[in-house]
């Protein structure tokens, strides 16, 4: 069953700009990813924020995690154009094998130089 | 230090053709996970593994697909008898055994998979 929910689907900015994407969840986790896919690639690790935490930073990036309302939302600041590309959240499965991570959706992101 | 090895990038086949996909994990990483991708959507989990033991399948159709992870090579997602269904991208991710499915996992750039 799918967990994460991204949203929006599909963000078109400038560069230079901030860029927001959200993700809500389902059911408890232990911690939450994101990643990022450029078009027809694999995916590539940004970020772990887990469940204890709140906000996490990394360069560009910024993370919030509020498990009272199971959402994340991912900040890109002063975005480029090499950001441009496809932006998945993912949960661990909690009370599982927790062997596998359960993806949303995904929000493409644009960004226009 | 190489990544996450995929191999074919692309594989074409004909319905009732047999697809075999190929994972070479991070160096130093025992545990081998597969993922499909549909086109416009996120990754569904397929199967968990470790060397010579699957941990978690309850993301394989039950007929046509299998997956091993032997003690020595590759980890081998089958398929058999393909149908234009199984069209998809396939990724296989690694992690090292102290993180398990708890932390980041590594991608391969993955398995294009066309059926005619």
């Amino acid at each position: 069953s799918q967990q994460g929910e991204e949203d929006p689907q599909a963000l078109s900015i400038q560069e230079g700009e901030n860029a927001t994407m959200n993700c809500s969840y389902k059911t408890s986790i232990n911690n939450l990813q994101w990643y990022r896919q450029n078009s027809g690639r694999g995916l590539v690790h940004l970020i772990l924020i887990r469940s204890n935490e709140r906000e996490k930073h990394s360069g560009r990036l910024r993370v919030t995690l509020d498990t009272s309302k199971k959402s994340s939302s991912l900040l890109i600041t002063a975005s480029r154009a090499a950001d441009t590309a496809s932006y998945f959240c993912a949960t661990d499965n909690y009370g599982g094998s927790q062997g596998n991570l359960i993806f949303g959706k995904g929000t493409k992101l644009s960004v226009k130089p | 230090n190489a990544g996450v090895m995929q191999n074919p990038r692309h594989l074409v086949r004909r319905r009732g053709q047999e697809a075999r996909l190929r994972c070479s994990p991070m160096k130093g990483h025992s545990h081998v996970y597969w993922y499909r991708q549909l086109p416009e959507e996120g990754l569904k989990f397929m199967v968990y593994l470790q060397k010579e033991n699957i941990i978690d399948e309850s993301g394989m159709p039950k007929e046509r697909f299998s997956a091993e992870f032997p003690k020595e090579g590759p980890s081998i997602l089958r398929i058999q008898q393909v149908v234009r269904g199984d069209s998809a991208a396939y990724f296989c991710a690694s992690s090292p055994p102290s993180v398990a499915g708890l932390g980041e996992q590594f991608f391969g750039p993955g398995t294009r998979l066309t059926v005619l």
